[in-house]
């Protein structure tokens, strides 16, 4: 099993711009969550799914982002327009919830700057 | 919602002690505890896990005790190693769902 993939693993944009980020979970796994890691707030939901439907937004930061999941395998978290203070690593991670685990099992990251 | 809290922010032993990192939760229905290492500059990755109808649970060096009753949950690393060092985080379940609140991270570092 390849785990849960992550792209870009790093990215640099500058202010303004229209960033992009993108998760591909475990096979079989039916949720999956996006977390934001800085060193003040430490780890924070974004948003999290299940079944491809979004359960709860309630971390999204603001109108800026956006989250989409638009099958079993895909998801794409969008800044639009980026800001430096969305600089972070940001955390995709699937679960297999349904089936009476709640492990969460996250990605590499994505370690996005902002300038 | 749920607000976890967790204690030391920072934990420094000498190889072969012991190390305990302590967190508290606030939703009684939670019924999922789970621990996480993340080394530098890695992802988090579970290391052991706790259901409500458990007392303790042990893997090799790392054991999970719970306290339904307090609301409080407890980390212990026994015959620390310096791979052992990194940060820890301690989440807890919200209700019966599968969203995970975590607390804000101890870091842990072996001296030699």
């Amino acid at each position: 099993d390849a785990g849960v993939i992550q792209s870009p693993r790093h990215e640099v944009t500058e202010m303004g711009q229209e960033v992009t980020l993108r998760c591909k979970p475990i096979s079989g796994h039916n949720s999956l969550f996006w977390y934001r890691q800085t060193m003040m707030r430490g780890l924070e939901l974004l948003i999290y799914f299940n079944n491809n439907v979004p359960i709860d937004d309630s971390g999204m930061p603001e109108d800026r982002f956006s989250a989409k999941m638009p099958n079993a395998s895909f998801s794409t978290l969008k800044i639009q327009p980026s800001e430096p203070r969305d600089s972070a690593v940001y955390f995709c991670a699937s679960s297999p919830f349904g089936t009476g685990t709640y492990e969460q099992y996250f990605g590499p990251g994505t370690r996005l700057t902002v300038t | 919602g749920e607000n976890v809290e967790q204690h030391p922010s920072t934990l420094s032993v000498q190889e072969g002690d012991s190390a305990v990192i302590k967190c508290t939760y606030s939703d009684s229905a939670s019924n999922y505890f789970p621990w996480y290492k993340q080394e530098l500059g890695k992802r988090p990755q579970l290391i052991i896990d706790i259901r409500s109808n458990v007392g303790e649970k042990k893997d090799q060096r790392i054991a999970v005790t719970l306290n339904k009753t307090a609301k409080h949950f407890s980390l212990h690393i026994t015959e620390t190693q310096p791979e052992d060092s990194a940060v820890y985080f301690c989440a807890a379940n919200t209700g019966t769902a599968s969203k995970l609140t975590f607390g804000t991270g101890t870091r842990l570092q072996v001296t030699l």
